[in-house]
């Protein structure tokens, strides 16, 4: 079955603790984003990688870090440093970055993070 | 930066009605791309368009690529409960290395 999948789905963590979440695809798309989105608001993006080993900050890179060591995965951490953590993440994945259908991402079913 | 601003932002219809939102830029898009967003779980794509004026159906949805490029328009047919949801628009930012998403229109339902 091919797709996108985030663990878990729910996830909750002190303040002042670093936390990862986990993005994983099997579509064999070479492209990955990270997205955030408040109650009430759009997705926001956050870290996007286009190739293994590379990736670029987004919109609200700051407080977040990633990696992208393998094509398959794209791991997001949440450090102390993000203000307000709290949110609804989502990962996404798609072909390339070229134009025309690799531009399609499909999205995986979001993590939401509470940090008490 | 490159915007995309989708209205309106909610909807409030009875079931069975039909419904007609829209998406603009003050800059060109080569695709339109519309997804939906069941609560508390990720968008979904629903239709892709890539040639200007072309009009796309998928079931009881349609969607058209404005002629002047700067504009898409999602109508969806006879509403039914599961309709619910948050539609989002979006296209290729300039150098086509990510999307840019309209900030969604909220359509709520009464049976």
């Amino acid at each position: 079955d091919g797709g996108i999948t985030q663990s878990p789905k729910y996830l909750f963590r002190k303040e002042g603790q670093n936390v990862t979440l986990s993005c994983e695809q099997n579509l064999n798309h070479d492209a990955m984003y990270w997205y955030r989105q408040d109650p009430g608001q759009g997705l926001r993006l956050i870290y996007y990688s286009q190739i293994v080993n590379d990736f670029q900050k987004g919109d609200i890179a700051e407080g977040y870090s990633v990696s992208r060591e393998k094509k398959e995965s794209f791991p997001l951490t949440v450090t102390s440093a993000q203000k307000n953590p709290t949110a609804f993440y989502l990962c996404a994945s798609s072909r390339s970055g070229v134009w025309g259908t690799s531009n399609e991402q499909f999205f995986g079913p979001g993590t939401r993070l509470t940090v008490l | 930066g490159q915007q995309l601003n989708q209205s309106p932002q909610s909807m409030f219809i009875q079931e069975g009605e039909d419904v007609s939102m829209n998406c603009t830029s003050s800059s060109i898009f080569n695709t339109w791309l519309w997804y939906k967003q069941d609560p508390g779980e990720g968008p979904v794509l629903l239709i892709a368009l890539y040639k200007a004026g072309e009009l796309t159906s998928n079931g009881r949805l349609t969607a058209q690529f404005g002629i002047t490029r700067k504009d898409s328009f999602l109508n969806i047919s006879a509403s039914i409960p599961s309709d619910v949801g948050i539609y989002f628009c979006a296209g290729p930012s300039q150098g086509a290395q990510k999307l840019v998403f309209g900030q969604g229109t909220r359509l709520t339902i009464n049976p």
